[in-house]
C-alpha cells in the first residue's frame, strides 16, 4: 500500500522569500507522482506530473525534483508571493485512474 | 472555459437524513472520481466511474453511493449521513486514454458537506 508524507504541515514565510517543501514515499512502485496547487475556495489546480527518476519541471517560480531512489520530491517557489498562498498536495498514481493523496503543505506568504 | 462544476458548494444535512451531491464536467472525460478530504487529512478516493463502469474503493463504506446518467454528471450519495461524514467531497475528472496511470485530473471545488 502507497503511503505518501508530506512535510512540513504548513509553512509560514515573507514575501520574497524563497522555500520548498518535502513528498515522501517508502516505494517507488508507482506510475507518477503530481503536484497540485489548491487555494483557498477554488479547485485544486495541477503543477507538475514527473514519472522518471531525476525528473525536473518549472512553471514560473515554481519548480519540482523527483528522486524515486531515495523516495522523495521537492516543489520549491522562488521569491514567494502573497498569491502562492494555498495548499500543495502531492500524490502518487498507485494504479490506473487511482490518485493516493498526502495531506498537503498549507503555505502562507506575509505581504 | 471548460471545467468541473459542483453543486452546492456548501451543504448541511441532518443524521441520518439522505443527501446528494452533484458534479458535472463540460471536459467530456471518461472518468469522473468522487474523494473525501476530513479536516487536515489527504483526500481519500471513494470510488470512479470509466464511463459507465463503477469501481469502488474496498474501503468505501456501504453509505456512500454513487450514479453517473451520462458524461457529463456524477452523483454522489450519502444514504444516512452521521457525524463522521462531515467532510469536504470533491469531484474530479481525467480523460482516461493511455491506461489512466499518469493522466492528470481536473477537480472541482469541492461541496462542504455539515452534519447536524
Amino acid at each position: 500500500i502507497l503511503n505518501v508524507e508530506q512535510s512540513p504541515q504548513s509553512l509560514h514565510v515573507q514575501e520574497g522569500d524563497s522555500t520548498n517543501f518535502t513528498c515522501s514515499f517508502p516505494s517507488s512502485n508507482f506510475y507518477a507522482l503530481h503536484w497540485y496547487r489548491w487555494e483557498t475556495a477554488k479547485s485544486p489546480e495541477a503543477l507538475f506530473v514527473m514519472t522518471l527518476n531525476g525528473d525536473e519541471k518549472k512553471k514560473g517560480r515554481i519548480s519540482a525534483t523527483l528522486n524515486t531512489k531515495e523516495g522523495y520530491s521537492y516543489l520549491y517557489i522562488k521569491g514567494s508571493q502573497p498569491e502562492d498562498s494555498a495548499t500543495y498536495l502531492c500524490a502518487l498514481s498507485g494504479g490506473y485512474n487511482k490518485l493516493i493523496f498526502g495531506a498537503g503543505t498549507r503555505l502562507a506568504v506575509h505581504p | 472555459d471548460a471545467m468541473v462544476i459542483q453543486n452546492p458548494r456548501y451543504q448541511v444535512t441532518q443524521f441520518g437524513k439522505p443527501v446528494t451531491l452533484s458534479c458535472s464536467q463540460t471536459l467530456n472525460h471518461n472518468v469522473m472520481y468522487w474523494y473525501q478530504q476530513k479536516s487536515s487529512q489527504a483526500p481519500k478516493l471513494l470510488f470512479h466511474y470509466y464511463d459507465k463502469d463503477f469501481n469502488n474503493e474496498a474501503d468505501t463504506p456501504d453509505n456512500f453511493q454513487s450514479r453517473r446518467p451520462n458524461t457529463s454528471f456524477c452523483f454522489l450519495d450519502i444514504r444516512s449521513p452521521g457525524l463522521g461524514d462531515a467532510a469536504m467531497y470533491l469531484c474530479a475528472t481525467s480523460r482516461g486514454d493511455s491506461g489512466g496511470a499518469t493522466d492528470t485530473q481536473y477537480f472541482g471545488p469541492g461541496t462542504r458537506l455539515t452534519v447536524l
